[in-house]
C-alpha cells in the first residue's frame, strides 16, 4: 500500500525550513527520501532503519517513528537547489530492496 | 552522473511492438531495480535482481519482463505495447544483498513513447 505524503507541495523563500511528512498504514523496516528535479533520475537522500539507525548526507535529517509508521524529513536553511519533488520510499519485512513510494511533495525554493 | 547507465534514452514505437531496455549497474553493485515512472501512477517499483537471480517483484505486467546477465546488466523486455505503457523507466542499482537495505541509485531513465 502506497504511503501518502504530507503536504503535496510547499513554496519557500531561501533560507525557510519545511517539513515534509510520510505516513504508512503498514508496518515498517525502513524509509528512504529521494529528491527528483524535473526531468531527471530521483537522487538518494536518506534511509531510516527500523532501530534507529540512519545513512545519509550530512545537510539532510530526518526522523522514523516506528510505532507511528511515519517518518520526517527536515529541510533546514533552504537553498535554490532544493526545489524538486521529494519521495519517501517504504520497505516492510524483509524485501528490503521492494520499495513502495509515496506521490511525492513538490518543493518550490524562491529566491 | 550516478554511475548506473540506461539506453536508449528516447524510444517511440507503436502499439504491439517489443521494445528491450538496457541498464549497466555501478561498479561493484550487485543488485538492480526497475522502475516505472508515469503521470498518474507516480514511481512504481517493478522488479529486483540480485546476482542474477530476482529478489523481488512487484506490479510487473506479463506482458514484462527482465533479467540480469552474468556481467550484471539487466535488460527489461516489454512486449505487446500499449499506449499506457508510455513512461519514463528508471533502472537503479545498489550493492544489497539480504543484509538490509541499501541506497539505491538511479540511472538517469529511457523515456517510451507508445503510438
Amino acid at each position: 500500500q502506497q504511503p501518502v505524503q504530507s503536504p503535496q507541495a510547499v513554496i519557500l523563500r531561501e533560507g525557510e525550513d519545511a517539513v515534509i511528512n510520510c505516513s504508512s498504514s503498514k508496518a515498517l523496516y525502513s524509509v528512504h527520501w529521494y529528491r527528483q528535479k524535473h526531468g531527471e533520475a530521483p537522487v538518494f537522500l536518506m534511509i531510516l532503519l527500523k532501530g534507529g539507525e540512519q545513512k545519509g548526507h550530512d545537510k539532510i535529517s530526518a526522523s522514523f517513528n516506528e510505532k507511528k509508521q511515519q517518518s520526517s524529513l527536515y529541510l533546514t536553511a533552504s537553498q535554490l537547489s532544493y526545489s524538486g519533488t521529494y519521495f519517501c520510499g517504504t520497505a516492510g519485512g524483509t524485501s528490503y530492496g521492494k520499495l513502495t513510494f509515496g506521490q511525492g511533495t513538490i518543493l518550490t525554493v524562491h529566491p | 552522473d550516478s554511475g548506473v547507465t540506461q539506453t536508449p534514452k528516447h524510444l517511440i514505437t507503436a502499439t504491439g511492438q517489443r521494445v528491450t531496455l538496457r541498464c549497466s549497474p555501478r561498479s561493484g553493485d550487485l543488485s538492480v531495480y526497475w522502475y516505472q515512472q508515469s503521470l498518474d501512477q507516480g514511481l512504481q517499483f517493478l522488479i529486483q535482481y540480485y546476482n542474477g537471480e530476482e529478489r523481488a517483484k512487484g506490479n510487473i505486467l506479463e506482458r514484462f519482463s527482465a533479467q540480469q546477465f552474468p556481467d550484471l546488466h539487466s535488460e527489461l523486455n516489454l512486449s505487446s505495447l500499449e499506449l499506457g505503457d508510455s513512461a519514463l523507466y528508471f533502472c537503479a542499482s545498489s550493492a544489497q544483498g539480504d543484509s538490509g537495505p541499501y541506497e539505491q541509485y538511479f540511472g538517469p531513465g529511457t523515456r517510451l513513447t507508445v503510438t
